[in-house]
């Protein structure tokens, strides 16, 4: 069936280290990939998104690469810092079911 | 430009009854969806609307339903809850359907149905 799987389901990092998320999605018309923050409490944040005609974007220390023939999708954290410690989802537009699947959730860890 | 809100932040219901929740989309915005995220969990789909229509449906039962007003808030309603129902409640509003587009998510509402 149609679905997003997210992995690792946790990571600890040291502060400064980088951290990879992957996901894979099921629906290979999908179209768009945005990835969310939520801290504990607080509402997912949309940090960054990636549409399947670039293959990789950057935003400072947060980029998200997409292979589209492997149907799959990374967040890339470089040199982690305590406040990025939070869950990551991330979620893909099932373009022939026209609505966003989400992946269950990474809870990152950055130790100081 | 304001975001996303959402009420009440918080509600306890008993199983049987039915409940209400309410979401205000941000400025510009034409389509809110609403989403169920159980402790531990990704958001699930329930459903969109958009220019006061439902636009799309996720795995949800028609004791989940919606309105969409004409000013782009909406609502959510649940009849005969039942205690998996327990959840955080998300919208979050976005600007046409046509294309992929960027979601922003409203603070959510936590309902306990005991």
């Amino acid at each position: 069936g149609e679905n997003v799987e997210q992995h690792p389901s946790t990571l600890s990092v040291q502060e400064g280290d980088s951290a990879v998320i992957k996901c894979t999605y099921s629906d290979s018309a999908s179209n768009y990939f945005p990835w969310y923050k939520q801290e504990l409490g607080k509402r997912p944040q949309l940090i960054i998104d990636i549409r399947s005609n670039v293959g990789e974007k950057k935003d400072q220390r947060i980029a998200v690469t997409l292979n589209k023939t492997a149907k799959h999708f990374s967040l890339h954290i470089t040199e982690t810092q305590p406040e990025d410690s939070a869950v990551y989802f991330c979620a893909a537009f099932f373009y022939n079911f026209n609505k966003f699947y989400f992946g269950s959730g990474t809870k990152l860890n950055v130790k100081p | 430009e304001t975001g996303v809100t959402q009420s009440p932040t918080h509600l306890i219901k008993t199983r049987g009854q039915q409940v209400t929740l309410r979401c205000s989309s941000q400025s510009g915005h034409n389509t809110v969806s609403w989403y169920q995220q159980a402790l531990g969990q990704g958001p699930q789909f329930i459903f969109q609307y958009y220019r006061e229509e439902e636009n799309g449906r996720g795995n949800f039962p028609p004791r989940f339903s919606g309105l969409q007003f004409p000013n782009y808030s909406s609502e959510l309603n649940v009849n005969a809850l039942e205690l998996d129902d327990s959840a955080l409640y998300l919208c979050a509003s976005s600007f046409g359907t046509d294309s992929p587009y960027e979601q922003y998510f409203g603070p959510g509402t936590r309902l306990t149905v005991t």
